[in-house]
């Protein structure tokens, strides 16, 4: 099974409101990823949080981890059209990457 | 555009047919990966190299899959008699000692459709 889960699988909100999506993961990691994938697309890497840290931020994103829960959440703040996508955490896994399934995210005008 | 590139964009093809996907990765890079990318899903891992080397195989890449890195730069992944359920969308990615903490940096990928 994968290591990650996202959550909630789907996300439709305003223009301007903040999303949150929430990744759950399964053994210890030593960083967690955030990466998203425009339609058709391949997969773009927004933001990395460390197992040492609780909170990053990258102009509009917010990443937050809780290792105690393993869990991690991304935060997008005023969103935009453009922020339309689906968005997929990651962590290291022996040799590889392991993604969950996603959330999507559709913002509307 | 990461710097990873992928060819073809799309390929049709009919089932038993052989394919051959190419991936270029961000020239400094030594490690390259291949997933698979089904709809709705987020990425599978199918391989790994580092330089030359494969250095792991997912078990989901069965007997007609091989990938290759002759050269420790671009990639090939083959899959022979393909099936319909080969149909998904072929993802390449790269990263190097210098990137951060394994960052990868993904192609567009080649979307397979088999008939």
């Amino acid at each position: 099974s994968q290591q990650g889960e996202e959550d909630p699988q789907a996300l439709s909100i305003q223009e301007g409101e903040n999303a949150t999506m929430n990744c759950s993961y399964k053994t210890s990691i030593n960083n967690l990823q955030w990466y998203r994938q425009n339609s058709g697309r391949g997969l773009v890497h927004l933001i990395l949080i460390r197992s040492n840290e609780r909170e990053k931020h990258s102009g509009r994103l917010r990443v937050t981890l809780d290792t105690s829960k393993k869990s991690s959440s991304l935060l997008i703040t005023a969103s935009r059209a453009a922020d339309t996508a689906s968005y997929f955490c990651a962590t290291f896994y022996g040799q590889n990457f392991v993604f969950g399934p996603g959330t999507r995210l559709s913002v509307l005008p | 555009d990461t710097g990873v590139s992928q060819d073809p964009r799309h390929k049709i093809t009919k089932r038993g047919q052989n394919v051959t996907f190419r991936c270029d990765p961000i020239s400094e890079h030594n490690r390259l990966y291949w997933y698979r990318q089904t709809l709705g899903q987020g990425p599978e891992f199918l391989t790994y190299f580092q330089n030359e080397a494969q250095l792991e195989k997912s078990r989901l890449l069965s007997d007609r899959f091989s990938a290759e890195r002759p050269k420790g730069s671009f990639s090939t992944l083959e899959i022979q008699r393909t099936e319909q359920g080969d149909s998904a969308m072929y993802l390449c990615a790269s990263s190097g000692q210098s990137t951060t903490y394994n960052e990868q940096f993904f192609g567009p990928g080649t979307r397979l459709t088999v008939l």
